[in-house]
């Protein structure tokens, strides 16, 4: 079993509509929790940041983390064709640990 | 313009072949890192280097090796001891005392002949 277990997709929804993105996770001990968007053949560039559980919002995105679930959600209102990307769920033990653990990436298709 | 400049875009390995990939920042970040990204598979993290002369093993580590000479730069060389290269290679940096976001280049697309 991976320690971070994210559904592929691929998920295409229409413009305009509400997107909901979501990781498992199985070790407790993870407390920082990323977001990463990754346009086809470029770097991943990072979306939110959160610590322990609880909401973050940061315009049209907000990303949910439940830890009692072991679950982590990234929610996307008012999508638009420029949210086509790969969505890449990441979490770090502690901080300062140089470890990432990410998801394989969700890929998302916003349909005009 | 900041950011991080991965060198080549594509780059093609013979069989039994090292092969070199670059990568400089010019963000004045202290930490660098190489991820691979596999098709269905998370990034895995090969190396990391937190200051100059010092790195350390990532994950998969096998068959690769880094130098860290300057702040700037950290290139990784794809030995022919590493059996399976074909992949998408992702350096990043970041700073070790602002905050902690990953800085990513655009990538190194490694096929083999």
């Amino acid at each position: 079993q991976k320690e971070v277990e994210q559904d592929p997709g691929p998920l295409s929804v229409p413009e305009g509509a509400i997107v909901s993105l979501n990781c498992t996770y199985s070790n407790s001990a993870f407390q920082y929790f990323m977001w990463y968007r990754q346009y086809s053949r470029k770097g991943p560039e990072l979306l939110m940041y959160t610590y322990s559980s609880g909401n973050k919002e940061d315009g049209r995105f907000t990303a949910q983390v439940d830890k009692s679930s072991k679950y982590i959600s990234l929610f996307i209102r008012d999508s638009q064709p420029s949210d086509s990307a790969t969505y890449l769920c990441a979490m770090r033990l502690d901080f300062g640990n140089e470890k990432l653990t990410f998801g394989t990436g969700t890929r998302l298709t916003i349909i005009p | 313009d900041g950011g991080i400049i991965q060198s080549p875009k594509y780059l093609f390995r013979k069989e039994g072949q090292n092969v070199t990939l670059s990568c400089e920042q010019n963000l004045n970040h202290d930490a660098m890192y190489w991820y691979r990204q596999d098709p269905g598979q998370g990034l895995r993290l090969i190396y990391y280097s937190q200051i100059v002369n010092d790195f350390q093993k990532g994950d998969i580590a096998e068959g690769y090796s880094v130098s860290r000479e300057k702040k700037e730069s950290f290139p990784l060389t794809v030995t022919s001891a590493q059996k399976n290269p074909t992949a998408f290679y992702l350096c990043a940096s970041k700073s070790t005392t602002t905050n902690e976001k990953l800085f990513f280049g655009s990538g190194t697309q490694l096929s083999v002949l």
